[in-house]
């Protein structure tokens, strides 16, 4: 594997459901970051971790909680969501942070 | 804060025709700029940057340029292939930021 990885690529949930999204780096980075991308609206940072330190969370609602246990990998816990967080969530990464980011191919999440 | 404005699309062109995407910026200092291309499917790839006024960055037959006068990074291509059909992101970093604010996105659709 190389590059950004994220599994699943497509997931469909209930509203009581928890699941977890999962992201995977292979290219020896320290910082990782999680997006949302909405239909019709700007990319949106959720968090940022650098060293596995979370260093940024966007007013992000604690329905999402984010886990980073070593800097290749991160993950997205969800539970209890809504129908209007449906949408394609994108992890990135890079060398460190505030560097160019490379980002993974998304996850795509319908809460139903 | 820090935006970004890019051309409404979506956009269609013909196989061979000349590309502009337009992208102007709002930020204090000096940002550094991007553009990103999303392919179908999959994440954001970077395609072009540009760290300081007058830069000009190019990738693929793309280019785009700097310009603090009118805080533009205009996207242009000479010939568009079918290929090239996805969403094209302007982003900026501000200086001393680690955050990438992104625009809205530009489709761009090449019929052969």
């Amino acid at each position: 594997e190389t590059g950004v990885t994220q599994t699943p690529r497509h997931l469909v949930m209930g509203m009581t459901n928890k699941k977890s999204l999962k992201c995977e780096q292979h290219l020896g980075h320290n910082a990782m970051y999680w997006y949302k991308q909405s239909a019709k609206k700007p990319l949106e940072l959720m968090f940022v971790y650098n060293f596995k330190e979370q260093t940024e969370n966007n007013s992000v609602p604690s329905r999402f909680s984010p886990e980073c246990p070593n800097s290749s990998h991160l993950f997205l816990h969800l539970h209890t969501l809504q129908p209007e967080d449906s949408a394609l969530y994108l992890c990135a990464s890079s060398q460190v942070k505030g560097n160019e980011q490379y980002f993974g191919p998304g996850t795509r999440l319908t809460v139903t | 804060g820090d935006s970004v404005t890019q051309m409404e699309g979506p956009v269609t062109l013909s196989e061979e025709a000349f590309l502009t995407i337009n992208c102007t910026y709002t930020a204090t200092g000096y940002p550094s700029l991007f553009w990103y291309v999303q392919y179908p499917g999959e994440g954001l790839q970077l395609l072009l940057k540009a760290t300081k006024a007058d830069d000009k960055g190019s990738n693929k037959g793309f280019e785009a340029t700097y310009r603090k006068e009118t805080t533009s990074f205009h996207l242009e291509k000479g010939s568009v292939q079918v290929s090239d059909s996805a969403v094209y992101f302007c982003a900026l970093r501000g200086a001393g930021s680690y955050q990438l604010t992104f625009g809205k996105g530009t489709k761009l659709s090449v019929i052969p």
